[in-house]
């Protein structure tokens, strides 16, 4: 296992247009949490996943914003018609419990033209 | 709610020296988590120290040591004998309220002059 994984790297699409990113886990991790980074911020949480059920939303994730964590594996998290505002670095992360540190995973870097 | 303050966006220290950032944090929990993540340029994030709040005793890892002060919710990073490779942002980060979320600071850029 060679810790969290997500794609794409970079995606670029048009305003208005729908985007998914793919988010893979530890395998034994049961905690999946996805931030949003822009530049020169600290990350800024979004949601989390306990297995497959997704215990708390941040008030930043509108309603355009949707995440998924079929079976407890792998997570998605699409954002339909794209904004200039949703441009940013969105970072996956894991973990074993509650209280353990959360591995990292090189993030999806959304541009929006 | 909880916020976490690093009030120094940018610092420089010189190989081989030593170099300290603040972090301070206000939670409302008593019982919760502090962390110390470096993120490099392009490269992901990766944890540096962690320190329990109900341990009286400073966390050390290697050249990394925290001044965990509980009283002044402070807690600052120190980085001994510091290296090229030590160069990155780092974020100073709270996990508390139940352990459902951490909360980072904005991060200090370090810079490290040979």
């Amino acid at each position: 296992d060679t810790g969290v994984s997500q794609n794409p790297r970079h995606k670029i699409t048009k305003r208005g247009q729908n985007v998914t990113f793919r988010c893979d886990p530890i395998s034994e991790h049961n905690r999946l949490y996805w931030y949003r980074q822009t530049l020169g911020q600290g990350p800024e949480f979004l949601t989390y996943f306990q297995n497959e059920a997704q215990l708390e939303k941040s008030r930043l994730l509108s309603d355009r914003f949707s995440a998924e964590r079929p079976k407890g594996s792998f997570s998605t998290l699409e954002i339909q018609r794209t904004e200039q505002g949703d441009s940013a670095m969105y970072l996956c992360a894991s973990s074993l419990s509650g209280t353990q540190p959360q591995h990292f995973g090189d993030g999806t870097r959304l541009s929006i033209l | 709610a909880q916020t976490v303050t690093q009030s120094q966006p940018e610092m420089s220290v010189q190989e081989a020296e030593t170099v300290t950032l603040s972090c301070t944090y206000d939670t409302s929990e008593s019982d919760y988590y502090l962390f110390w993540y470096k993120q490099p340029p392009s490269r992901q994030m990766i944890l540096v120290i962690r320190q329990e709040a109900y341990k009286q005793q400073n966390a050390t890892e290697n050249r990394f040591s925290v001044n965990f002060q509980k009283a002044a919710k402070s807690f600052s990073l120190k980085i001994s004998d510091s290296q090229l490779g030590d160069a990155a942002m780092y974020f100073c980060a709270c996990l508390s309220g139940g352990y459902q979320k951490v909360t980072f600071g904005t991060g200090t850029k370090l810079q490290v002059i040979p």
